[in-house]
């Protein structure tokens, strides 16, 4: 499965929203109604770390100005008002279908 | 809280062998599917492999299988990956990462691999 994420770099006025999109080449779908499509954060010299999983749920203690949606093969992130310890790569996953793939990654940077 | 840490790496040339551990803590390591994730230098992320909560399903990525071997060890609450007949391409930082209904939930601070004559 290829992830295809855009933009490959958003700069953005801290306090601005700030969307990612990730589009996957099959239905993320998976037998069983879930569907496994995972955001991380990578902030720079940080391993990354996981925001969201199976689309729209956030991980423990992710704030709550970081949302995701979609379905099928086009999936979004929101960030609703950039802080400054937002800069970094966010990526998406798709865990559906072996082997896991991720996006290119969005660098996020402050104008 | 869920520690990780991998131990292992360091400089090898290519067609060597080099094994990779992760000391898990912090959760029951037993009950978890376990990953390694790779990060080549300045690139994004590539996943290398799996392996389910008992050690009975192992599953690899394209460009290492047949090469790279992962295993755990559940009384040492240990992740392993066996890196055989290296190339230069595997260089890159190796991260541990715990799975939790197929998101990975927890990384470890990944330790660096270089495959250089």
């Amino acid at each position: 499965i290829v992830m295809t994420q855009t933009p490959p770099s958003s700069p953005v006025t801290l306090g601005q929203a700030a969307s990612i999109s990730c589009r996957s080449s099959q239905s993320l779908v998976h037998t069983d109604g879930n569907t496994y499509l995972s955001w991380l954060q990578q902030r720079p010299g940080q391993p990354p770390r996981l925001l969201i999983y199976k689309i729209s749920n956030r991980f423990s203690g992710v704030p709550d100005r970081f949302s995701g949606s979609g379905a099928g093969t086009d999936f979004t992130l929101k960030i609703s008002r950039v802080e400054a310890e937002d800069v970094g790569v966010y990526y998406c996953m798709q865990a559906t279908h072996f082997p896991v793939t991720f996006g290119g990654g969005t660098k996020v940077e402050i104008k | 809280q869920v520690q990780l840490v991998e131990s292992g790496g360091g400089v090898v040339q290519p067609g060597r062998s080099l094994r990779l551990s992760c000391a898990a803590s912090g959760f029951t390591f037993r009950l978890y599917g376990m990953h390694w994730v790779r990060q080549a230098p300045g690139k994004g992320l590539e996943w290398v492999a799996v392996i389910s909560f008992d050690g009975s399903y192992e599953y690899y990525g394209d460009s290492v299988e047949g090469r790279f071997t992962i295993s755990r060890d559940n009384s040492k609450d240990t992740l392993y990956l066996q890196m055989n007949s290296l190339r230069v391409e595997d260089t890159a930082v190796y991260y541990c990462v715990k799975d939790e209904w197929l998101a990975l939930d927890s990384w470890g601070q990944g330790t660096p691999v270089t495959v250089s004559s």
